[in-house]
């Protein structure tokens, strides 16, 4: 049974800057494993942010960015706005399969 | 605007069955992967199934394999996913989703209760 485990939560002042990370129980994330990555608000369908690790869909804010960080993928947020304040979710690739990730609820104080 | 709409969803016995539809719209609905994702009430999302382009190729998760089957008719713009052998477990909102290696539109969902 394969886990993708994101951090619980995380706070972040107004203009701060935070970055959430996705780890796979099956070894370090790479590329290949198409990292995606998804907004979600109490009572709305998930927004997609990111594809392919670090590709922005053309809606995506500019302060949003994805990357690869020391074996895990990451989403970073840089001038976090009120409106950022959500659940937070990775997806990954396993050949076929997917698995999303535990959820990282974002708070913006 | 790419709209994706869920329907059938309901109240089911446990061991009952149910077929939810996601009619695609505004998108080349056959040129395109899909998948379906649910959410337990105040859980994460959970991946469901996946279905390539052409329907030759689909992936379960483990939770419901040999029980819900994903299919789609490219002639209708419909995606389906039949649902057997429910279980409450399996209570959730079922989103239907566009993509295969970038995941980008999602549907509004269905809510699918399994009780007595």
């Amino acid at each position: 049974q394969t886990v993708v485990t994101q951090e619980p939560s995380l706070t972040v002042s107004p203009g701060g800057t935070v970055t959430l990370t996705c780890a796979s129980s099956t070894g370090a994330v790479t590329s290949g494993y198409y990292p995606n990555w998804f907004q979600q608000k109490p009572g709305q369908a998930p927004r997609a942010l990111i594809y392919s690790t670090s590709n922005k869909h053309s809606w995506t804010p500019a302060r949003f960015s994805g990357s690869l960080l020391g074996g895990k993928a990451a989403l970073t947020l840089s001038g976090v706005q009120p409106e950022d304040e959500a659940e937070y979710y990775c997806l990954l690739y396993y050949g076929g399969a997917y698995v999303f990730g535990t959820g990282t609820k974002v708070t913006v104080l | 605007q790419v709209q994706l709409v869920e329907s059938g969803g309901g109240v089911v016995q446990p061991g009952g069955s149910l077929r939810l539809s996601c009619a695609a719209s505004e998108f080349t609905f056959s040129n395109n992967a899909m998948h379906w994702v649910r959410q337990a009430p105040g859980k994460g999302l959970e991946w469901v199934a996946f279905i390539w382009y052409d329907g030759s190729n689909k992936y379960y998760a483990d939770s419901v394999k040999g029980r819900f089957t994903i299919s789609r008719d490219n002639s209708k713009n419909t995606l389906y996913l039949q649902m057997n052998s429910l279980r409450a477990e399996d209570t959730a909102v079922y989103y239907c989703a566009k993509g295969a290696y970038g995941v980008d539109y999602w549907g509004q969902g269905t809510l699918v209760t399994v009780s007595s």
